[in-house]
Order: structure tokens, then sequence, then C-alpha cells
């Protein structure tokens, strides 16, 4: 069955830390996604990459940057984590030919 | 930059009742996707429309692409307590390779 996997189901940080949250997907896929999900908001990009060190922004990139050293893993990195960037994290990892989406569960990130 | 607006963002209907959501986007698409969220959950996929004018079904669940790959909707025939969720669409454009979801449309189901 294939699989993206997200490290932590729930993250609790201080303010100012640097928080990791880390993806893997198993499928061979060449583009990743992580998304940051708020009510009423919906899923929107924060970054992508469709090769190995290769990265885009999405649209709201600030005060987040993303790794990709290797094509299964995709990394979230929050430099100094803000009380804003409290939400819901979701990576996802698509095939060459974008024919579907897999999500992994997700990671329910909140700064105190 | 590009958007994908969705309504209605929440939907109560009776159990039986229909129910649609639409989305609209601010550029042409290459394709279009659905996915459904259960509460608690991750998205999942539901289908993916690639023509101008293509209509599929799924059981209760029929998609549509516009003539001009700008908007879409999904319908969903008497609704049952298992379609409970947030839908959402999501339009891809091949030039920049980005997938932008619209908002999303929470459906309720009223026993």
């Amino acid at each position: 069955d294939v699989k993206v996997t997200q490290s932590s189901r729930y993250l609790v940080k201080r303010t100012g830390e640097k928080v990791f949250l880390e993806c893997v997907q198993d499928m061979d896929h060449e583009n990743m996604f992580w998304y940051r999900q708020d009510p009423g908001l919906g899923l929107r990009l924060i970054y992508f990459s469709y090769d190995v060190k290769m990265k885009e922004k999405g649209d709201i990139p600030e005060g987040y940057s993303v790794s990709r050293e290797k094509k299964e893993r995709f990394s979230l990195i929050l430099e100094s984590a803000s009380t804003n960037q409290t939400s819901m994290y979701l990576c996802a990892s698509i095939g060459g030919s974008y024919e579907k989406l897999f999500f992994g569960s997700g990671t329910q990130l909140s700064v105190l | 930059g590009q958007q994908v607006m969705q309504i209605p963002q929440y939907q109560h209907v009776q159990e039986g009742e229909d129910f649609t959501t639409y989305c609209n986007s601010s550029t042409t698409l290459s394709n279009i996707q659905w996915y459904k969220q259960r509460p608690g959950g991750h998205p999942v996929f539901l289908i993916q429309l690639v023509k101008s004018g293509e209509v599929k079904k799924q059981k209760r669940l029929t998609f549509q692409f516009g003539e001009a790959k700008k908007n879409s909707s999904l319908h969903i025939t008497a609704t049952q307590t298992t379609d409970v969720g947030t839908y959402f669409c999501a339009g891809i454009n091949h030039k920049d390779d980005k997938i932008i979801f619209g908002k999303g449309t929470r459906l309720h189901i009223l026993p």
C-alpha cells in the first residue's frame, strides 16, 4: 500500500524554537508539497519540490524553508516558530504524470 | 497569483437531498482534481478531469469540467451520512506545476 508518512501527528513547540517537520514517501514520486490547513482558509501551498535539491515557493513561504536531499524525503523547517504558525501541516506527493496527490496524515503543530 | 474560488463554504442538507459545490479558477487550468476529507482525516483523491466539458460519474457523484477549463462542479445525488466531510477542488496548471486548492465546502448531513 502506498504511503506518505509524516513524522509526528501532534507537536508542541515554544515561540522562537527551530522546528523540523519530516515527510517521507515510498512511491518514488518526483513532486512533493507542503500545505498548511486552517479553518476557513482551506489548504494553502507553502513550498513544493519537483526534484532532489529543487524547491519552489508556494503562496505562503514566509517564515518557512524546505530541504529535499533525497527523493523520498521532503522536510519543512520553521527557523523561528511563531504563534501564527500554529496549524495543521499536510505533506503530499504526486508522480510526474500528475495523476493524483497522496497526502500524509498531517502534523498538528501548536506554537506556545 | 492563480486563485481557485470554491463555494459554498458550508452546506447543511437533509439526508436524501442533493448537494453541489462549485469551483472557479482565475486562470485556465490544465486539469482539475477533487478530494474528500473526512472529519479528522486527510484529503483523499476522488477524481481528475482533464478535457474541456468533461463529465464523469462515480455512483451518486457527478463531476463536471467547464468548456473553458476554468470552472468545475461536484454534484451528489441523494446524500447519505457517509458523504459528510469537506470537499476540495484542486486546480493544476502545468505551466508552473503548482496544485492550488479551493478553500473547500464542508458538507453536513442532517438526519
